[in-house]
């Protein structure tokens, strides 16, 4: 099994519409995150969350919220979706003490925003 | 603000050639980490290499290896022996190692690579 699992794979909404991206992990890590992917443009940070009660803005957080529910689960919403929110979205694993910094992603999550 | 740039959006390379990817970075920071990720075509990110700034002696992982110039906050990516299975989108990230927004990755645009047979 996967170590960085991401549900749905794939997702098409309409515009307005509330939307939830979910990813669990079974590494035992405390620190998760939620990048973006757009062509051309790389991978940008929307949140991240060092543990349960530590939950921090990225570079692009607007329109976005986070939910850490447990150390092995963190969800991202799309309040109320819009078109320019089409993207690839990935979550993403790290623990510095055994890991040593190295962010493990899940598989990425592609959004359509109709 | 930290950045990274890595200025060939696209490369190719004969199999079994030699290729190399260049990326560029702009700090402060006299402690960090750097990254090269890989992304095939089935989209998922697979570290490549990592390196961390302190160490001088230049990481490689079997046919990867890196140029690390400090100075010329330079974090260029070796392919050696090139294989179909390399092609993929190549990132560079570099992340802080202590301070605000510590942990977090800053990714370059990425290179796309095309191995050819």
């Amino acid at each position: 099994d996967a170590d960085v699992t991401q549900t749905p794979r794939n997702r098409i909404t309409k515009t307005g519409k509330r939307i939830m991206l979910e990813c669990s992990q079974t590494k035992g890590h405390d620190r998760m995150y939620w990048y973006r992917q757009d062509p051309g443009l790389g991978l940008r940070l929307i949140y991240y969350s060092f543990d349960v009660k530590d939950i921090n803005k990225g570079e692009i957080s607007d329109g976005y919220s986070v939910s850490r529910q447990a150390q092995a689960k963190f969800s991202l919403s799309l309040e109320s979706a819009i078109p320019n929110q089409t993207a690839l979205y990935f979550c993403a694993t790290s623990d510095p003490w055994t890991a040593q910094e190295t962010q493990y992603f899940g598989p990425g999550t592609r959004l359509l925003v109709l | 603000a930290q950045t990274v740039t890595q200025s060939q959006p696209e490369m190719s390379v004969q199999e079994a050639e030699t290729v190399t990817l260049s990326c560029t970075y702009d700090t402060s920071e006299s402690n960090y980490y750097l990254f090269w990720y890989k992304q095939p075509p089935s989209r998922q990110m697979i570290l490549v290499i990592r390196q961390e700034a302190y160490k001088q002696q230049n990481a490689t992982e079997n046919r990867f290896s890196v140029n690390f110039q400090k100075a010329a906050k330079s974090f260029s990516l070796k392919i050696s022996d090139s294989q179909l299975g390399d092609t993929a989108m190549y990132f560079c990230a570099f992340m802080k190692k202590y301070g605000g927004s510590q942990g977090n990755l800053i990714f370059g645009k990425g290179t796309k690579l095309s191995v050819k047979p």
